[in-house]
């Protein structure tokens, strides 16, 4: 069964700073992977997703990931964070074109100004 | 752009009671995914359906129920509600697109008291 790992739990960043979210997966083909990112009490957003082609996949508000087979991951970077960026960040994986999404624990990005 | 809907967004019941949510996916989505959040945890997948018949299973306890409707929304229905099963409630839908992006709705808040 496919499994995603976040390793960071909490992140704390300043505004203006870079950011880079790690997220490895563990699935012997190449999966279908999506960021998503949740504000609290909030609904998912889809931020970006890769499922073929090009590595380095750009999403919705200035982020970006890259998918590294050699290493199973799909970390996400912004090259200058701002305060409304703070939120729990998840890493999905799903396995085919209509399968359920298995999610990472998350990661709980605070911008400090 | 239309999104998911989710009805209703916020519902408090007693234990042992009954509760129906409902999940209006993007028009044209023909598959509808419900997962639970739990306090401080990833989203779980329950249940999904494909063209009004179930399609994946997740950890879904017996007591909660789903179908699909022929206008392609869809109902969860729980029955002898327990303290723990106090959650967000996402619903999820995708097209045809062949990327599985799953777009969510913005949840139903259950607290059972």
């Amino acid at each position: 069964a496919q499994s995603v790992t976040q390793p960071d739990i909490h992140i704390t960043v300043s505004e203006g700073a870079s950011l880079e979210l790690r997220c490895n997966y563990s699935y012997g083909a190449t999966p279908y992977l999506f960021w998503y990112v949740q504000s609290p009490g909030q609904g998912l957003q889809l931020l970006l997703k890769y499922f073929s082609g090009d590595t380095l996949v750009q999403g919705i508000k200035g982020f970006e990931a890259e998918f590294k087979r050699s290493q199973s991951s799909f970390n996400l970077r912004k090259p200058s964070v701002h305060w409304s960026d703070a939120a729990e960040y998840f890493c999905a994986v799903g396995v085919t074109a209509v399968s359920k999404l298995t999610f990472g624990t998350g990661t709980r990005l605070q911008v400090t100004l | 752009a239309a999104g998911v809907i989710q009805s209703p967004r916020h519902l408090i019941k007693e234990k042992r009671e009954t509760a129906t949510l409902k999940c209006y996916p993007i028009p044209r989505h023909d598959t509808v995914y419900w997962y639970q959040q739990g306090p401080g945890q990833d989203p779980q997948f329950l249940i999904s359906f494909y063209e009004k018949m179930q399609s994946d299973k997740g950890s879904i306890p017996d007591r909660f129920s789903a179908q699909q409707f022929s206008d392609y929304h869809s109902e969860l229905n729980m029955s002898s509600l327990e303290l723990g099963d106090s959650a967000l409630y996402f619903c999820a839908s995708t097209g045809t697109s062949g990327t599985n992006t799953q777009y969510f709705g913005p949840g139903t808040r259950l607290t059972v008291l």
